[in-house]
């Protein structure tokens, strides 16, 4: 069965630091979305992609924030300046009008 | 406002009673899903029922959908140990970009 894969599974980094978080989504889903889960709390919607742009983002998806499908295939997730309280899980998303799929995540730890 | 709040915010039984729980939603919907997620881990998605449906069944799963109360049921038959989980329901509202609005999650625990 298709797959959405995360990379890396876990990643430490010290605040202020940028992070790049990498998704492979199934290869003939067009609508792509973040979402994080911080550890005990509700799983929460950061931004939707649809034909090479945005098409929807959160309040929580301010200018730290920036996604990005260079090369047709990964879709990544770039926080340019983390804080302590971007730790959290991050879920990458892709849908039909069928369904959706979610990878397995990735664990950000800022310290 | 809250979005998918599911009712009972967690819940034990033993191996073989079913498991019911639910969840209530403000907006107007495209469809509801239902998703598990094993502690520390990934979301899975277990079943989409969309607006015009009433119930939808898969293996051991059952999912009612009222939207004239906007809410939904889980229903888990014949429950087994490995359907320890947490349990969210995630809407899709008509006026968005598909985007899942999750509740806070019911905790089950089944004892053997």
């Amino acid at each position: 069965e298709p797959e959405v894969t995360q990379t890396p599974s876990h990643q430490v980094t010290q605040m202020g630091q940028e992070v790049i978080l990498r998704c492979v989504p199934i290869s003939n889903h067009l609508y792509f979305y973040w979402y994080r889960q911080i550890l005990g709390q509700k799983v929460e919607f950061l931004v939707s992609f649809y034909n090479n742009e945005i098409s929807e983002k959160s309040e929580i998806f301010d200018d730290q924030f920036s996604v990005e499908r260079p090369d047709g295939s990964n879709f990544t997730l770039k926080i340019r300046s983390t804080k302590l309280e971007d730790s959290a899980m991050y879920f990458c998303a892709s849908r039909t009008p069928y369904g959706y799929t979610f990878g397995s995540g990735t664990r950000l730890t800022v310290v | 406002s809250q979005q998918g709040e599911e009712d009972p915010q967690a819940l034990s039984i033993q191996e073989g009673e079913n498991a019911t729980m639910n969840c209530s939603y403000k907006t107007s919907i495209n469809n509801l899903q239902w998703y598990r997620q094993n502690s520390g881990r990934g979301l899975v998605h277990l079943i989409l029922i969309r607006s015009n449906e009433r119930e939808k069944h898969s293996g051991r799963l059952r999912v009612t959908l009222d939207t004239s109360k906007k809410s939904s049921s889980l229903l888990i038959t014949a429950s087994r140990a490995a359907d320890t989980a947490s349990y969210f329901c995630a809407t899709v509202s008509t006026d968005s970009w598909g985007k899942l609005q999750f509740g806070s999650g019911t905790q089950v625990v089944v004892t053997p």
